[in-house]
């Protein structure tokens, strides 16, 4: 299986604050890296697919880059309700695997 | 709107079986793929497998091999995920999710339910 693996698993930050969070991939997974957004009590959501692509309706401040093993999400503004679990995910092979998530926290 | 719609919190003793269903509306059913996924208190999301709502095969990841089964109805455009043998380990909140692409193949999950609570305790 690939493994994911995240950095920081959590991290203070303030609004207005550019934030970035890395994942790792155990092997090469091209492009095939998602990243969903989960807020306390409520289902993933996704934020970027295929590395890079932001999904229909998501802010322009998220933004994705990277390819082959490590991969980064963006939030170049913080905005209050950014304020969240983000995971990582690899569609490259099954079973399909997340990273153990960076949960962002207000300083 | 598109839409998944999961069933209700379960209550299951050790060795039960549970079965969660997911209502697709507001698409084709028969376009599109589900995926099951669950969380364990305090877990990362976890994959158990998934079925292609069009012709009914499955992938399942390998920890769940012989204890889940995943199938779909498409008259009534629901896929259902039924485990086994639950365990006080299977505790957990189980996601349907459909299953999109790039025209190039790149797989994502993009509607998720809103998750339905599988409690297993003697």
């Amino acid at each position: 299986d690939i493994q994911m693996t995240q950095s920081p698993s959590s991290l203070s930050a303030s609004v207005g604050d550019r934030v970035t969070i890395t994942c790792r991939a155990s092997q090469s997974i091209s492009t095939y890296l998602n990243w969903y957004q989960q807020k306390a009590g409520e289902a993933p959501k996704l934020l970027i697919y295929a590395a890079s692509s932001l999904q229909s309706g998501v802010p322009l401040r998220f933004s994705g880059s990277g390819s082959g093993t490590d991969f980064t999400l963006t939030i170049s503004s913080l905005q209050p309700e950014d304020f969240a679990t983000y995971y990582c995910q690899q569609s490259y092979s099954t079973p399909y695997t997340f990273g153990q998530g960076t949960k962002l926290e207000t300083k | 709107q598109v839409q998944v719609v999961q069933s209700g919190a379960e209550v299951k003793k050790p060795g039960a079986s549970v079965r969660v269903s997911c209502k697709a509306s507001g698409y084709t059913f028969t376009n599109y793929a589900l995926h099951w996924v669950r969380q364990a208190p305090g877990q990362r999301l976890e994959w158990m497998g998934w079925i292609d709502a069009g012709n009914g095969n499955t992938r399942y990841s390998h920890k769940f091999q012989g204890r889940v089964t995943i199938t779909r109805d498409t008259s009534a455009s629901t896929a259902y995920m039924e485990l086994s043998s639950l365990r006080s380990e299977d505790t957990a909140l189980y996601y349907c999710a459909r299953d999109s692409y790039t025209r190039d193949y790149h797989y994502y999950m993009d509607v998720w339910g809103k998750g339905t609570t599988v409690t297993v305790s003697s």
